[in-house]
């Protein structure tokens, strides 16, 4: 399994956050994986985001910090999931990875700036 | 759950032996993997289930439990070991230890 990230390394103040994950040799779908997003800063360390998972249909969770702005929309015709995360602030301002199930496979991860 | 670990650095040198802690605020019984992440990279998931080694990771690496406190060796550090190491329990909301950096 191979995890590919897009998306871009600078937000404004107040918009919205988005990135992309793209797998390889694995399906979105599958009913037993489970697709993660987790950030890591100086100040807040390594921080789990959230994960989708499908079993019979799509399930969610997110930290309790996220709960309120974020998003993550499996695709599965393109076979990626994606993190949109809104109302961004400097805070938000980290490294951002995507992994899988266990966190045994990692993307490259993506470093995201809030700033004007 | 909080997870703490010590030491928060380590100075050490090829072939020492090194170990680390993680402690948790709460029981979460064996639910606890270890990470390793060297500078730019993304982490790595070396073990899981307190002491099981994630496919390709070297024997040298060992870890434990006794009930809260987790322990991670590493016996006879290579020059690819130095970086940081992280716990982190292993079901929702999946937190991580702060890191303990092992720098020569």
């Amino acid at each position: 399994v191979q995890l590919h990230q897009s998306g871009p390394g600078l937000v404004r103040p107040s918009q919205t956050l988005s990135l992309t994950c793209a797998i390889s040799g694995d399906s979105v779908s599958s009913d037993t994986g489970a697709w993660n997003w987790i950030r890591q800063s100086p100040s807040r360390g390594l921080e789990w985001l959230g994960r989708a998972f499908y079993r019979s249909n799509w399930s969610f969770d997110y930290a309790e910090s996220m709960k309120s702005r974020m998003t993550i929309i499996p695709d599965t015709a393109k076979n990626q999931f994606s993190l949109h995360l809104n109302s961004v602030t400097p805070d938000d301002t980290a490294v951002y990875y995507c992994a899988t199930h266990y966190m045994d496979v990692w993307g490259e991860g993506t470093t995201v700036t809030v700033s004007s | 759950t909080h997870l703490t670990q010590s030491p928060s650095s380590v100075s050490a040198s090829v072939g020492d032996r090194v170990t680390i802690t993680c402690r948790a605020s709460q029981d979460i019984r064996s639910r606890l993997a270890w990470f390793h992440q060297r500078p730019g990279k993304a982490p790595r998931l070396l073990m899981y289930e307190v002491s099981i080694l994630q496919s390709g990771v070297p024997s040298r690496f060992s870890g434990s439990r006794s009930g809260a406190e987790f322990t991670l060796t590493v016996s006879g550090l290579q020059p690819e070991d130095f970086g940081i190491y992280f716990c982190q329990q292993t079901f929702t909301p999946f937190p991580f230890g702060p890191g303990t950096k092992v720098d020569v």
